[in-house]
């Protein structure tokens, strides 16, 4: 199965630009995708095929990367993105997700 | 708007089968999309358990492949997970969604520990 690494957790100030990581284990082409999650809720798709904005999403978040490594970065971070977010890929069966970035806001 | 529900539950012992219903609104299943069970264990690891696409192929993670069927009712617009002779390995939040090989509808998820 293609392994898909983030990093636990990340801390930031409102108002600041983050850049959540996702490394796979081997080539994904670009069929990278970006989740949201919020305690209680289910998971919400924020970017997909690496780069593009989901409908409804704000133009802070963007996606870049192709290949193994891809990133998504809020800009700047709001309160309310307080969040896990999840790396997800679909170009190697079986789909496979990363474990998830907890943002913290300080 | 695609809706989906899960519903079952959510308690189950050990060796026993988990069986699961996904209610779709707002859309056919038939008409396109594969239909997907995913879950998340405590701890945050998420995994893909299978889909049922809208013609009625399925396609299993090969890690449940002796253990998952996904089956659905076309009339009452629901699909199914059974996964059987669960442990307590398999206790986790699961969910319903509606994928293009990303997962863009989502249901609530629901809750399901598998214990004595």
């Amino acid at each position: 199965d293609t392994v898909l690494t983030q990093s636990p957790a990340l801390a930031v100030s409102p108002g600041e630009r983050v850049s959540i990581s996702c490394r796979a284990s081997e080539g994904v082409n670009s069929y990278m995708h970006w989740y949201q999650q919020k305690p209680g809720q289910q998971p919400k798709l924020l970017i997909y095929k690496a780069s593009n904005l989901a409908s409804g999403v704000p133009a802070r978040f963007s996606g870049s990367g192709s290949g193994t490594d891809f990133t998504l970065t809020i800009d700047p971070v709001e309160a309310d993105d307080t969040a896990t977010y999840f790396c997800q890929q679909s170009w190697n069966d079986p789909r496979t997700f990363g474990g998830g970035t907890k943002l913290e806001l300080k | 708007e695609i809706q989906l529900q899960e519903s079952g539950p959510g308690l189950v012992k050990p060796s026993q089968s988990l069986s699961l219903t996904c209610s779709v609104t707002g859309y056919t299943i038939t008409s396109g999309y594969d239909w997907s069970w995913i879950r998340k264990f405590p701890g945050n690891k998420m995994e893909w358990m299978g889909y049922i696409s809208y013609s009625g192929s399925t396609n299993y993670n090969p890690s449940l492949k002796s253990r998952i069927s996904i089956t659905r009712d076309t009339s009452k617009n629901q699909f199914f997970l059974q996964l059987n002779s669960v442990t307590t390995e398999d206790t986790a939040t699961y969910y319903c969604a509606s994928s293009r090989g990303t997962f863009d509808y989502w249901g609530q998820g629901v809750m399901v520990t598998v214990s004595s």
